[in-house]
């Protein structure tokens, strides 16, 4: 069974440029996750969908930040424009969701760096 | 608010040796109980988690945590450390529909051969 793909893996990009990353969970789960975890720190939530709805987006910077997740499956995150600060790895996670076990599955993440 | 407390920044131990990770959480309801590994440029990696009945549970690779609801502990064990559980391990805190998903700061963990 495939687990939750990234990409890319990597990305460097000059302060006030646009970025996005790509999410593809894995089959069959509903709740997809976005997180950002800052060097040295643990994992904190940026949004949570449910299916296609975001249920939880209050810790997302919306002036900078989007997200979507068309048709329930794959979701993409953009940051515009992109500042020092947001350089961190950006992860990924996708759980069945709806009152089971609660246990997130991640993909590998994508490293940001800001110039 | 929820919240997971880890208190050491990082630990050393020799290869061989054993393994005690500390995590404490706030939480207002019945926790459900995660410890996750982080080995460099991967993912989180679910060693073990508790949800309910026995508070002593087994993981993977030799890992077992013990939960204290007097303690409002969730330490991580291992008896015997190898090389390669050279990691940074997370405590985490949510509930079984996936809400309220807090983690820890991190332990870092480094093995002396």
């Amino acid at each position: 069974e495939a687990g939750v793909v990234q990409s890319p893996r990597y990305k460097i990009i000059e302060k006030k440029q646009p970025v996005a990353f790509w999410c593809n969970p894995i089959s069959g789960h509903n709740t997809l996750y976005w997180y950002r975890q800052n060097l040295g720190q643990g994992p904190e939530l940026l949004i949570r969908y449910e299916n296609e709805e975001a249920v939880d987006d209050s810790q997302l910077p919306k002036d900078r930040f989007s997200a979507e997740r068309l048709k329930g499956v794959d979701s993409t995150l953009k940051i515009q424009p992109a500042e020092l600060g947001d350089s961190a790895v950006y992860l990924c996670a996708s759980s069945l969701g709806g009152g089971g076990s609660g246990e997130q599955f991640f993909g590998p993440g994508t490293r940001l760096t800001v110039l | 608010a929820q919240s997971v407390t880890q208190p050491d920044i990082h630990i050393t131990v020799s290869e061989g040796a054993s393994l005690e990770l500390r995590c404490n959480y706030s939480y207002g309801a019945t926790p459900y109980l995660f410890w996750y590994v982080q080995s460099p440029g991967q993912g989180l990696q679910l060693l073990l988690k508790y949800f309910s009945g026995d508070t002593l549970v087994q993981g993977i690779k030799g890992f077992e945590a013990e939960f204290k609801r007097s303690q409002s502990s969730f330490n991580l064990r291992k008896p015997s450390v190898h090389w390669s559980d050279a990691a940074e391990y997370f405590c985490a805190v949510g509930d079984n529909y996936g809400q309220n998903f807090v983690f820890g700061p991190g332990t870092r963990l480094s093995v002396l051969p």
